[in-house]
């Protein structure tokens, strides 16, 4: 089966910056999924990893250790626009395809 | 350059009703996806989708619930008899092929904006 864990809820103050955390055990691995989703929208992607490492993209960066189950975004130099989901998804299954996600963490940016 | 067009947006059914939720993939795009998001919680993957065949539908519920990709035509979703745990958001995503996981193929799934089904 898979399991996915990540916080439910972060607070971080706008120009900050914030680590979410991803642990998961699955029965297949083919890469890890970082989506944000606003609030009554659909989720949109931001990284793909599938070898460990660091992946940066702007302000935004993706880490994996596939021995330890273990990723991590980071989103730098917070904006207010920045609050909303985050949605960490391991790409696996039987077919190798489907999408597993953890709950998501909502995290709040204050002024 | 349209993306994953889902309709309709908003659906409101009454107990024991037959919802269709239809998905039009990316264009270029043969594999369709169906997750569902109950309030407050996370997507769960329901059925993965090439045109005319089922791939994995270890997520669908076992009964009242089937999903189809016809040749011609969009992806639809259907849910007979609803009942109010229904209730949820069904997004539909696409993607362009099956993947290896290569480091620079990653083939990402693109989301539509979902379907919001309202059960009375």
């Amino acid at each position: 089966g898979q399991n996915i864990d990540q916080p439910t809820e972060m607070t971080a103050t706008e120009g900050a910056i914030v680590q979410i955390n991803c642990t998961y055990q699955t029965s297949g691995f083919n890469g890890l999924f970082w989506y944000q989703q606003h609030a009554g929208e659909a989720p949109t992607f931001l990284s793909y990893n599938v070898l460990d490492g660091l992946e940066e993209k702007g302000r935004f960066s993706s880490f994996l250790s596939r021995s330890k189950g273990y990723s991590y975004l980071l989103l730098k130099e917070l904006q207010m626009k920045d609050s909303a989901s985050y949605l960490c998804a391991v790409k696996g299954g039987a077919a190798g395809n489907k999408l597993t996600f953890g709950g998501g963490t909502r995290v709040l940016v204050k002024p | 350059n349209a993306g994953v067009m889902q309709n309709p947006r908003h659906l409101v059914r009454r107990r024991g009703q037959e919802a269709r939720l239809r998905c039009s993939p990316m264009k270029g795009h043969s594999h369709v996806y169906w997750y569902r998001q109950l309030p407050e919680e996370g997507l769960k993957f329901m059925v993965y989708l090439q045109k005319e065949n089922i791939i994995d539908e270890s997520g669908m519920p076992k009964e009242r619930f089937s999903a189809e990709f016809p040749k011609e035509g969009p992806s639809i979703l259907r849910i007979q008899q609803v009942v109010r745990g229904d209730s949820a958001a069904y997004f539909c995503a696409s993607s362009p092929r099956s993947t290896s996981g290569s480091r620079f193929s990653y083939n990402e799934q693109f989301f539509g904006p979902g379907t919001r089904l309202t059960v009375l």
